[in-house]
């Protein structure tokens, strides 16, 4: 059972589209990651964040400590976008990130 | 620009060829970690280092084999590939007690 789970598994938005991707998780976690993976290719670390909320360009990312959740929102979404997104979280007390099975996310113009 | 840089990114070796993949890095990070990654899967972590300290993980396969001569480098190397350990393998590094990893580009390994 994998302890970081994320939603949806598959999305696709229309480009300009406000998009919401959720992650929970339930194991003791140090920070949550939000990662991008474009198709092939390496992964990019998009926030680091171990409360609240933090915020670069269109992209937003919250956590909820008390709920275990966080969630990524891209607004005004582009086909550039279009990458698979993975939540992860440092495992407490440990410098191992445990991984979600990630987002796939397409937007057509 | 301070980075984490893998060569060389698209590998192709034969099955039982023995291949070696590098990670270098310049942002003095004393950890170091290697990462499986086969198609739709997470990443999943095959061991990681803090300086000069190996930890493996307990179901790394024993075809796996790491190196780190020095901070900058890193090396894996997979003795007797099988046509299983196509994969995407990516370095990530962090300094210890703080939580960001930075992660390299990957390269992709094809076994034929």
């Amino acid at each position: 059972k994998n302890e970081v789970e994320q939603s949806p598994q598959n999305l696709t938005a229309q480009e300009g589209e406000f998009i919401t991707i959720n992650c929970s998780y339930s194991v003791g976690i140090s920070a949550l990651h939000w990662l991008q993976q474009h198709p092939g290719g390496g992964i990019v670390s998009l926030f680091m964040l171990s409360s609240g909320k933090k915020k670069h360009g269109r992209l937003i990312a919250t956590i909820n400590i008390q709920e275990k959740h966080s969630s990524l929102h891209i607004t005004a979404s582009h086909p550039r976008d279009s990458a698979v997104y993975i939540c992860a979280g440092t495992l407490i007390n440990t410098d191992k990130l445990i991984f979600g099975t990630g987002t796939r996310l397409q937007v057509f113009p | 620009d301070a980075m984490v840089i893998q060569n060389p990114r698209y590998q192709v070796t034969q099955f039982g060829k023995p291949v070696t993949l590098s990670c270098s890095q310049t942002l003095n990070h004393n950890v170091m970690y290697w990462y499986q990654q086969k198609s739709s899967q997470a990443p999943k972590l095959l061991f990681h280092y803090y300086d000069k300290d190996f930890n493996n993980e307990a179901d790394t396969p024993d075809n796996f084999q790491s190196r780190r001569p020095n901070t900058s480098f890193c090396f894996l190397d997979i003795r007797s590939p099988g046509l299983g350990d196509a994969a995407m393998y990516l370095c990530a590094t962090k300094r210890e007690y703080l939580n960001e990893q930075f992660f390299g580009p990957g390269t992709r390994l094809t076994v034929l």
